[in-house]
């Protein structure tokens, strides 16, 4: 049991370039969510899924693309990447909604943008 | 909507001395609230949470919460800090969207623990 995991851990690119964050989980979790994690700003939430098909925005989605086509995986894509979007990204799921069931975190990935 | 303060960036204590760590929430309707604790280059890991019933809740690693409605706080607390206790703590509500619930982060409370 591998819990949430993410890759890659680290990753630098360019203005303009695009690039998907992975995110898998194998708790078979309905709910899965991203967040990203600024200095001083806590964690904000992009988008989140409650189950393969299903997806919605979050408080900060601008410049992010997500889809779910399976319970296990959910990936983050971002199209054209900004210098704004440096940051560290997690990923998130649990077996029901947050508010009634534990979510479990990824490690994160650190993204950099030139 | 649904929000979180969190009192302080920044926390120093002794070891062996009493930790407490400040959350004041906003919500319009009754809270579900949650304190995570994230280690150095480590996910978010959960403490504890309230939703109903008892306003104390126990968590993990000796932490606690109590719920006061009147002071609209959930601070967190432990006896007698360990080093190991130093992390990044976060405080965050839930709120319901009507087809599913988020939570709200607040800004975090690094806390250092000292010999």
């Amino acid at each position: 049991n591998a819990g949430v995991t993410q890759t890659p851990k680290f990753q630098v690119l360019k203005t303009g370039q695009s690039m998907t964050l992975q995110c898998a989980q194998d708790m078979n979790h309905e709910y899965m969510s991203w967040y990203r994690q600024d200095p001083g700003m806590g964690l904000r939430l992009i988008h989140y899924s409650v189950g393969a098909g299903i997806t919605d925005q979050g408080e900060v989605p601008n410049g992010y693309n997500v889809s779910r086509s399976t319970t296990e995986d959910f990936p983050l894509r971002l199209l054209s990447a900004a210098p704004s979007q440096t940051s560290v990204y997690f990923c998130a799921s649990s077996y029901s909604m947050p508010d009634t069931d534990t979510q479990y975190f990824g490690p994160g990935t650190r993204l950099t943008v030139l | 909507a649904q929000s979180v303060t969190q009192l302080g960036s920044h926390v120093s204590v002794s070891e062996g001395a009493l930790v407490l760590l400040r959350c004041n929430y906003s919500s319009s309707v009754p809270p579900y609230l949650f304190w995570y604790v994230q280690y150095p280059n480590q996910g978010l890991q959960l403490l504890l949470k309230y939703t109903t019933g008892a306003t104390l809740v126990k968590g993990i690693n000796g932490f606690e919460a109590e719920f006061k409605k009147s002071e609209t706080s959930f601070h967190l607390t432990k006896p007698s800090a360990h080093m190991s206790d130093a992390a990044e703590y976060f405080c965050a509500v839930s709120e319901y969207t009507g087809t599913a619930s988020k939570l709200t982060f607040g800004t975090g409370t690094r806390l250092q623990v000292t010999l």
